[in-house]
């Protein structure tokens, strides 16, 4: 079956201890994105990859940071969370030119 | 900035009725357009997309307007069921495929039986 999986699905951790955020795709696809998802604010990129070793910002990508060592994965990595990176977060990957597939999300709590 | 909205954030219609969701862009360049459903704990899942060479596109149930003189995008469910009770979003990329979108802030569709 062709989906995007995140782990850990919910996670509450403290101020400061560096999580991971791991999505993996089976589809083969190029391009992969994190987002994440506020309240009155809608989804909003952080980062996204083209390919392998190829990634850029989006629009809210500080305090976050992603790799693409291998096409099928694509971590989120934040070094030092703070509250305000509670939120829900989501990956997504697509073909060329294709519409994106999203994973089930990960819901983060940061006290 | 652009920006990518929505004119109503609430929208609530009887079962069998035809549902429209409306949607305004800013951003002039842009010529890939997504709409999304998303339901209570899931993801936003693909609905239809068009392009900007195109005015309308239809799917099952489900037709995408598209009216590059005013920068507006609309999303017209038939025969709206409660399973289409949910937040949709639409989503706008100016490069052409959807590895860069900017989405709006999403309309809650309730479907009363």
């Amino acid at each position: 079956e062709a989906q995007v999986t995140q782990n850990p699905r919910y996670l509450i951790t403290v101020t400061g201890k560096k999580l991971t955020v791991t999505c993996s795709q089976n589809m083969n696809h190029e391009y992969m994105s994190w987002y994440r998802q506020d309240p009155g604010l809608g989804l909003r990129q952080i980062y996204y990859s083209m390919n392998v070793e190829v990634t850029d910002k989006g629009d809210v990508p500080e305090g976050y940071k992603v790799s693409r060592k291998e096409k099928r994965n694509f971590p989120l990595i934040l070094e030092s969370p703070s509250p305000n990176q509670t939120s829900l977060y989501f990956c997504a990957s697509s073909g060329a030119a294709d519409t994106q597939y999203f994973g089930p999300g990960t819901r983060l709590t940061v006290l | 900035g652009e920006s990518v909205g929505l004119h109503l954030p609430t929208l609530s219609v009887q079962e069998g009725d035809n549902s429209i969701i409306n949607c305004a862009y800013s951003n002039s360049a842009s010529d890939y357009f997504i709409w999304y459903k998303q339901e209570s704990g899931k993801g936003p899942q693909f609905i239809i997309d068009i392009r900007s060479n195109m005015d309308k596109r239809q799917g099952q149930r489900v037709t995408v307007l598209l009216n590059k003189t005013v920068k507006h995008l609309s999303l017209q469910i038939a025969a709206t069921q409660p399973g289409d009770s949910a937040v949709y979003f639409c989503a706008e990329n100016i490069r052409g495929g959807s590895e860069k979108l900017v989405f709006g802030k999403g309309t809650k569709l309730t479907v009363n039986p």
